[in-house]
């Protein structure tokens, strides 16, 4: 099994909901990455995790909170989110974080297409 | 502040024709990444290249790395509509593995 699954596809939110985005893998990776991707712009780092611990956070807000139950699922939970937050939300795994000839090659999910009301 | 920059954003090429993007990035990371992305798709693996010197082919397309440039290259050969795609190039953004990306290079094959 080569691949990053994502649920859901498409996701509208109003800016008062609570919703979840489901990533997982079983390549066994242990790094899995949160990415936003607005329109015609390239992939933003939002999290980092190794080894089921968050290793980045790039100065993300609040209402995004990652969590990594296990080394195959990482979960992004959405709470009063803006209009703003609207984009693809992609993620990622690569075999591990850390330095190493091949660890960084990140494989990426179909993405959860976020609409935010 | 690392910074990867690709050029051009826009390209327009028509069909069989040759073309090369550029990528050139700021530290002396020697891991460098090409990915296409199909609008409203996730993001396609096509080249890890891992050290200097490095070239890979798939098709109508070949990769190379020059580290001590700090430069890439995507060269397209007889290129065919199905290349039509938007090409992002990335590097190591760090220890923990995070990719820091180009702007992308928007490519458009018309016959």
């Amino acid at each position: 099994d080569t691949e990053v699954t994502q649920t859901p596809k498409h996701l509208v939110m109003g800016m008062t909901n609570k919703k979840s985005l489901k990533c997982e893998q079983h390549m066994g990776h242990r790094a899995m990455y949160w990415y936003k991707q607005k329109a015609k712009k390239p992939p933003e780092l939002m999290f980092v995790y190794s080894y089921e611990k968050l290793s980045i956070n790039e100065s993300v807000p609040s209402r995004f909170s990652p969590e990594c139950p296990n080394s195959s699922l990482l979960n992004l939970h959405l709470h009063a989110l803006q209009p703003e937050d609207s984009a693809l939300y992609l993620c990622a795994s690569s075999l591990r974080g850390g330095r190493g000839a091949l660890s960084y090659e990140q494989y990426f999910g179909p993405g959860t297409r976020l609409t935010v009301t | 502040e690392l910074k990867v920059e690709q050029n051009p954003l826009f390209l327009s090429m028509q069909e069989g024709k040759n073309y090369t993007i550029y990528c050139n990035y700021s530290t002396t990371s020697d891991r460098l990444y090409w990915y296409r992305q199909d609008p409203g798709k996730s993001l396609e693996s096509l080249f890890v290249l891992l050290s200097n010197g490095a070239v890979k082919q798939e098709g109508r397309l070949m990769a190379s790395l020059d580290t001590k440039a700090r430069l890439s290259t995507l060269h397209i050969t007889a290129a065919v509509h199905d290349l039509s795609a938007t090409y992002f190039c990335a590097v190591d953004g760090g220890s923990q593995g995070n990719l820091i990306f180009g702007k992308g290079t928007k490519l458009s094959v018309k016959p």
